[in-house]
């Protein structure tokens, strides 16, 4: 079973920020959360991941709360070409573990 | 340019066939998965390996079966394609030692 939830869908106007949550509440001490994107018919991308503190990359940013229970994706200025489906997951930094998605959430940018 | 590799796109198979679905990876990675993904239901594990000739058995192995002969080559095996095997197919590669997952383009498998 995945070890995140995320909501099944969101919508988000061209230009603005979009912000794509996840629980991850039995999340342990050295799991990672690592964002993953799906654009239709292609394989699933990396985008960013982290430990505790906040991470921007070129891409997005990611925010993880305190408790590490809980984090949210940011792409800052959404454009048509970030309509996908995206998946959060968690994994420890070591070791050989089955890595397992949910169902993700399909984001759809909208003109 | 990092890569992971699945033989085919798009295949279609007949009832009671055995088919075959290949991966290759050119990042020395020790990791190797195989997901199955259909609509509502996201990414499910079939199986992984973290070693040559080492196996795991995902979320949903059965079906299936798997071999890992060398490092960077991973197939999947359907021993008798049933049409409930109709489903795009994706690979995905990563060191044990922190970093990202690497996937293919998958590999879209019809049963008739």
């Amino acid at each position: 079973d995945a070890k995140t939830t995320q909501p099944p869908s969101m919508d988000c106007a061209e230009g603005r920020a979009a912000n794509l949550p996840c629980n991850h509440s039995t999340i342990s001490g050295n799991e990672y959360v690592y964002w993953y994107r799906q654009i239709h018919s292609q394989g699933p991308q990396y985008i960013i991941h982290g430990l505790k503190n906040n991470e921007t990359n070129e891409m997005a940013s990611l925010i993880i709360t305190e408790d590490r229970k809980s984090s949210t994706l940011i792409l800052p200025h959404a454009t048509l070409r970030d309509t996908a489906v995206y998946y959060c997951i968690v994994r420890a930094p070591f070791g050989n573990e089955k890595l397992t998605f949910g169902t993700g959430t399909r984001l759809t940018i909208i003109p | 340019d990092v890569k992971v590799t699945q033989s085919s796109r798009y295949l279609v198979k007949r009832t009671g066939e055995k088919v075959f679905l290949e991966c290759v990876q050119d990042m020395d990675h020790e990791n190797m998965f195989w997901y199955r993904q259909d609509p509502g239901l996201g990414l499910r594990l079939i199986y992984f390996s973290y070693d040559v000739k080492m196996k795991e058995k995902g979320d949903i192995p059965e079906g299936y079966s798997v071999s890992r002969e060398k490092k960077e080559r991973f197939s999947l095996i359907l021993e008798s394609a049933s049409t409930n095997q109709t489903s795009m197919y994706l690979c995905a590669s990563h060191s044990p030692y922190i970093g990202e997952l690497f996937f293919g383009e998958g590999s879209r498998l019809t049963v008739l």
